[in-house]
């Protein structure tokens, strides 16, 4: 079946780092990649749509200078978190959408980000 | 817009028993798709179940089914013979062929022994 690989599974950075998560699609190919973040226990948030070899779409209220997604090739996207503060500690998702459609979307299994 | 409401935060269920999880969606679009995911512990979004739009029988998945009412925009899973392990937090979800997947709020279910 379709996998989603996520590294790393979870990331403790210092206030003001950087900080890259990357998204790949093992066995088929992504032309869609979308990023959620998710509080504690609260729903998937999308914060962006990604499509390959285009400009991520964001969100409303998503700054897309703090969080650059890239999706340079069909079987990897990247999110990086600038300047990472305490506010952005949260678990972030990526999920990939192949084609046709109906294929499904597929999830990876999730980075823990906790900003220090 | 697509809105999808869950309006049970939690629910609870005793082992071998049925339970059922509502959810209602809100689009202008016609050709779409809606899924149930668990998510345990781990946070691994698990793909329960999933139901086209345009057809008309309700989709199954062993122990697990749905009630899928299009004119009623309602859309809820049935669990039944309830296992220990089926304990997480259930999120219906909508998508089209154009569009991203947006989620409820999801529904924390508990079993009991």
């Amino acid at each position: 079946g379709a996998v989603v690989s996520q590294h790393p599974s979870w990331v403790i950075c210092k206030s003001g780092t950087s900080v890259k998560i990357e998204c790949r699609s093992l066995d088929f190919q992504a032309t869609t990649m979308f990023w959620y973040r998710q509080f504690p226990k609260q729903s998937l948030m999308l914060m962006a749509t990604s499509n390959e070899g285009s400009k991520a779409t964001y969100e409303q209220g998503v700054e897309k200078d703090k969080f650059l997604i890239n999706h340079a090739s069909l079987t990897l996207s990247t999110l990086t978190v600038t300047s990472a503060h305490p506010e952005d500690s949260s678990f972030y998702i990526c999920s990939a959408r192949g084609q046709p459609f109906n294929y499904g979307y597929t999830f990876g299994s999730g980075t823990r980000l906790t900003v220090v | 817009a697509q809105t999808v409401t869950q309006s049970q935060p939690e629910m609870s269920v005793q082992e071998a028993e049925t339970v059922t999880l509502s959810c209602t969606y809100d689009t202008s679009e016609s050709d779409y798709y809606l899924f149930w995911y668990k998510q345990p512990p781990s946070r691994q979004m698990i793909l329960v179940i999933r139901q086209e739009a345009y057809k008309q029988q309700n989709a199954t998945e062993n122990r697990f089914s749905v009630n899928f009412q299009k004119a009623a925009k309602s859309f809820s899973l049935k669990i039944s013979d309830s296992q220990l392990g089926d304990a997480a937090m259930y999120f219906c979800a909508f998508s089209s062929p154009n569009n991203d997947m947006r989620f409820g709020a999801g529904t924390r279910l508990t079993v009991k022994p």
